[in-house]
């Protein structure tokens, strides 16, 4: 079953980091680059960044650079965002995606809750 | 960064309806433009790809127009599962920012 599974909600303490894992099944986990995008609680959808499973630097928006990474682990078919420096305004849902041909987000995780309170 | 600009923000409607919604970019973006379905508590879904490209299994009622800086989605006869937020994106350059959203109430 091509999928994509994203690791539990966590509450996080301001300052704090947060680690979102999401692991790819039923398809060639180095074939499509996957991209993270976050939604905060009845707000829009906002790109962070992208990855390339087989390699190379991820790209990530300015508005996160310096306090955001991703890596891949092919041996576990996993991706991983890291987020420090954490405030309230991060407290969103953070969502993988897969892209593919024509640029499509074709496939999405479930998404995980961060949350970062006091 | 690019800007996308969708209207309506909100848009109420009747089943069996044609609505559409506009998409605008604030530079040319080719066909590099990609329409997304969401409902609540769900992660969005693909409907149309390069501008125009219906997903695999995706109704038929849903279209997709347009090409440069100017793009709109289509829905023919509304249907009551049809009730959601529409978001279109921009996939031209990074960062690939979405428009704000548009709420469909039937």
């Amino acid at each position: 079953q091509v999928q994509l599974v994203q690791s539990g909600a966590e509450v996080k303490k301001p300052g704090a980091s947060v680690k979102v894992s999401c692991k790819a099944s039923g398809y060639t986990f180095s074939n499509y680059y996957l991209h993270w995008v976050r939604q905060a609680p009845g707000q829009g959808l906002e790109w962070m960044g992208l990855i390339n499973p087989g390699g190379g630097s991820p790209t990530y928006a300015q508005k996160f650079q310096g306090r955001v990474s991703m890596t891949s682990d092919t041996s576990t078919n996993t991706v991983s965002l890291d987020l420090s420096s954490l405030r309230s305004g991060d407290t969103a849902v953070y969502y993988c995606a897969r892209v593919g041909i024509y640029s499509k987000f074709d496939l999405w995780g479930q998404g995980t809750l961060v949350t970062v309170s006091s | 960064d690019i800007e996308m600009t969708q209207s309506p923000s909100s848009r109420s409607a009747s089943v069996g309806d044609r609505v559409s919604i506009t998409c605008r970019a604030s530079q040319n973006i080719l066909i590099y433009l990609n329409w997304y379905q969401q409902k609540p508590g769900k992660a969005p879904k693909l409907l149309i790809y390069a501008a125009s490209t219906l997903e695999n299994g995706v109704a038929s009622r849903f279209s997709g127009s347009g090409s440069g800086t100017d793009f709109t989605l289509t829905i023919s006869d509304l249907q009551p599962e049809d009730l959601a937020t529409y978001y279109c994106q921009q996939t031209s350059t990074t960062p690939h920012t979405f428009g704000q959203g548009t709420k469909l109430e039937i």
